[in-house]
């Protein structure tokens, strides 16, 4: 069965550090894998996403992430946090088949920034 | 262009009392979804259509919630004699219906169960 697995709960960084939040998904073959983010009172924002071929994936207002199939991750990288960084940050994994475009979810991780 | 628009954004209800939430997709998205996202949890898949047919309720619980999308347009996701259990921020998100395209997520729903 598909699932996601997001290990850090709470990650705090100080203002202008690098960032790294991880994910790592359980999936039979190559998936198509997300992460979206949502800030406070407001619903999920698509940061990027990944489809089969280059693994370093570029997003949004300077993320990215990078698709490994030996690992079976989607790590979420920035190189320069910013204070409105703060947000719940969610990884997903669809299915390449079936035509079905649903997203299975992480429990997120929680982005702390410090000043 | 309009984005995924739900309502209402907030409901307190006493158990045992009905809500019917309502979202309006993007338009010319053929594929609806209801999410449910507990307090400090990612979202869980409820149900989803393509144009008016549901396509996957099987995490839906039947016996209080349903939902329909009766013209492949609006959707409304009632829930009957509500739980505490029930709390929880309800999303509504649309897509182009193939596999791989991006979810638009509307604001939500936020359900408090007393």
């Amino acid at each position: 069965a598909q699932s996601v697995t997001q290990p850090d709960a709470r990650v705090t960084v100080s203002e202008g550090a690098s960032l790294q939040l991880r994910c790592k998904y359980s999936y039979f073959g190559t998936p198509y894998l997300f992460w979206y983010v949502q800030y406070p009172r407001q619903g999920l924002q698509l940061l990027l996403k990944y489809y089969p071929g280059d693994p370093v994936v570029q997003g949004v207002n300077g993320f990215e992430a990078e698709f490994s199939k030996s690992n079976s991750s989607f790590h979420l990288r920035k190189a320069s946090v910013h204070w409105s960084d703060w947000a719940v940050y969610f990884c997903a994994v669809s299915s390449i088949t079936g035509n079905t475009g649903k997203l299975i979810f992480g429990l997120g991780t929680t982005l702390q920034v410090q000043p | 262009e309009a984005g995924v628009t739900q309502s209402p954004r907030y409901a307190v209800l006493q158990e045992g009392q009905a809500v019917s939430f309502w979202c309006d997709p993007i338009s010319g998205h053929d594929t609806l979804y209801w999410y449910q996202q507990p307090r400090d949890q990612g979202p869980q898949l409820l149900v989803y259509f393509r144009d008016e047919a549901v396509i996957d309720n099987s995490q839906l619980p039947s016996d209080r919630f349903s939902a329909v999308r009766p013209k492949g347009t609006n959707s409304t996701l009632k829930i009957q004699s509500a739980k505490q259990g029930d709390t929880a921020t309800y999303l509504c998100a649309s897509s182009l219906g193939c596999s791989g395209n991006t979810l638009y997520f509307g604001e939500g729903s936020r359900l408090i169960v007393v």
